[in-house]
């Protein structure tokens, strides 16, 4: 199974604030890679997908890049109702999708 | 906007087996996939399989294969999971999602609201 690995597992940060989340891969997944935002006591929604490209609906602070094994998620200018746990996803190795451990971002 | 509606929460014994559902709101059905995945107290998310509601096909994760089975009802436009010889490590809320191709990459587009399963003697 392909390993995903976010850094950091938890970060505090305020409002207004630009923050950037890593996921790396076990093994190079090209652009297969989707980031989901995760609130409490809801499913995740899909902010991300192919590395690189918003999905409908995501406001533009959102940003995503790399490709292979190490990918980034940005956020610019957090907003309140962004805090929350985000998850990388690998789709390379389907239909043996893995997530990673998931980043719990907070209000500092 | 098309919403995926999920059967309400279950208690279970160890040993015994669950069905969770997952409807779909509107007429299409044969043209989506579905993926379960599920996420244990505090913990994060696990894929357990899928199945092409049009020709009934699956696939699974190694770590469940044996005790889950994912099947469909084409006639009620409904997808299920069934987890057998629950387990206390089993007690999480499961997902369905459905299965969207974007850009050539598979994601997990829509979410429905959640199971929660219980296993407790």
């Amino acid at each position: 199974d392909i390993q995903m690995t976010q850094s950091p597992s938890s970060l505090s940060a305020s409002v207004g604030d630009r923050v950037t989340i890593t996921c790396r891969a076990s093994q190079s997944i090209s652009n297969y890679l989707n980031w989901y935002q995760q609130k409490p006591g809801k499913a995740p929604n899909l902010l991300i997908y192919a590395a690189s490209n918003l999905q409908s609906g995501v406001p533009s602070r959102f940003s995503g890049s790399g490709s292979g094994t190490d990918f980034t998620l940005t956020i610019y200018s957090l907003q309140p109702e962004d805090f929350a746990t985000y998850y990388c996803q690998q789709s390379y190795n389907a239909p043996m999708y893995t997530f990673g451990q998931g980043t719990k971002l907070d209000i500092k | 906007q098309v919403q995926f509606v999920q059967s309400g929460a279950e208690v279970k014994k160890p040993g015994a087996s669950v069905k969770v559902s997952c409807k779909p709101s509107g007429n299409t059905f044969i043209s989506y996939a579905f993926h379960w995945v599920r996420q244990a107290p505090g913990q994060g998310l696990e894929w357990l399989g899928w199945i092409n509601a049009g020709n009934g096909n699956t696939r699974y994760s190694q770590k469940f294969q044996g005790r889950v089975a994912i099947t469909r009802d084409t006639s009620a436009r409904t997808a299920y999971m069934e987890l057998s010889g629950l387990r206390s490590e089993d007690t999480a809320v499961y997902y369905c999602a459905r299965d969207q191709r974007l850009r050539g990459v598979i994601t997990f587009d829509l979410w429905g609201q959640g199971t929660l399963v219980t296993v407790s003697s």
